[in-house]
């Protein structure tokens, strides 16, 4: 069965610093990549998205991630984060032909002035 | 703009009681999905649909129901809503094989 592991519960980082989340997929296909941000409180917000092509994909609020078909890995990474950032990030992958998607169990990002 | 509205943010209901949970979306989108979100779990698919009036189970069917009468708009229903229902609940929606796009969610007790 189709998994998406998002092996850090809980980042810490300071503002201003590099920051990179961590997600694992298991599926045999190629699979077609998702990362969500939800603020608290609020409905999830599409970050970026792959489905093919260049491997690094460029998304919105200065975020990007790089697909490693090797490393079964979909990172999430932003050079420098900003007080706003904080907020809960899940990695997602579509699984099926009805385009369903399989959720990581999120990384809640923290960031401390 | 994408824009999928769910008829409550925050809702109390009791033990037993039928509750309904209405999503719509104003892109006619054809696959809409419903969510239930829990700390330390994640998302997890409660129902789908494809079509109107066409449903598929997700991974947590149990206790719940589904309508789809009109392709904007899928409900949710609790038949007899229990304590472990207590849940934050989000509605997507979808044009196939693309981005799902979320609701603002409803938080519902039951007490």
């Amino acid at each position: 069965a189709q998994s998406v592991t998002q092996p850090d519960i809980h980042i810490t980082v300071s503002e201003g610093a590099s920051l990179e989340l961590r997600c694992n997929y298991s599926y045999g296909a190629t699979p077609y990549l998702f990362w969500y941000v939800q603020s608290p409180g609020q409905g999830l917000q599409l970050l970026l998205k792959y489905f093919s092509g260049d491997t690094l994909v460029q998304g919105i609020k200065g975020f990007e991630a790089e697909f490693k078909r090797s490393q079964s890995s979909f990172n999430l990474r932003k050079p420098s984060v900003h007080w706003s950032d904080a907020a809960e990030y899940f990695c997602a992958v579509v699984t099926g032909t009805a385009s369903k998607l399989t959720f990581g169990t999120g990384t809640r990002l923290q960031v401390t002035l | 703009d994408v824009k999928v509205t769910q008829s409550s943010r925050y809702l109390v209901k009791r033990t037993g009681e039928k509750v309904f949970l209405e999503c719509v979306q104003d892109m006619d989108h054809e696959n809409m999905f419903w969510y239930r979100q829990d700390p330390g779990l994640g998302l997890r698919l409660i129902y789908f649909s494809y079509d109107v009036k066409m449903k598929e189970k997700g991974d947590i069917p149990e206790g719940y129901s589904v309508s789809r009468e009109k392709k904007e708009r899928f409900s949710l229903i609790l038949e007899s809503a229990s304590t472990n229902q207590t849940s934050m609940y989000l509605c997507a929606s979808q044009f196939i094989p693309d981005t799902q796009y979320f609701g603002p969610g409803t938080r519902l007790t039951v007490l």
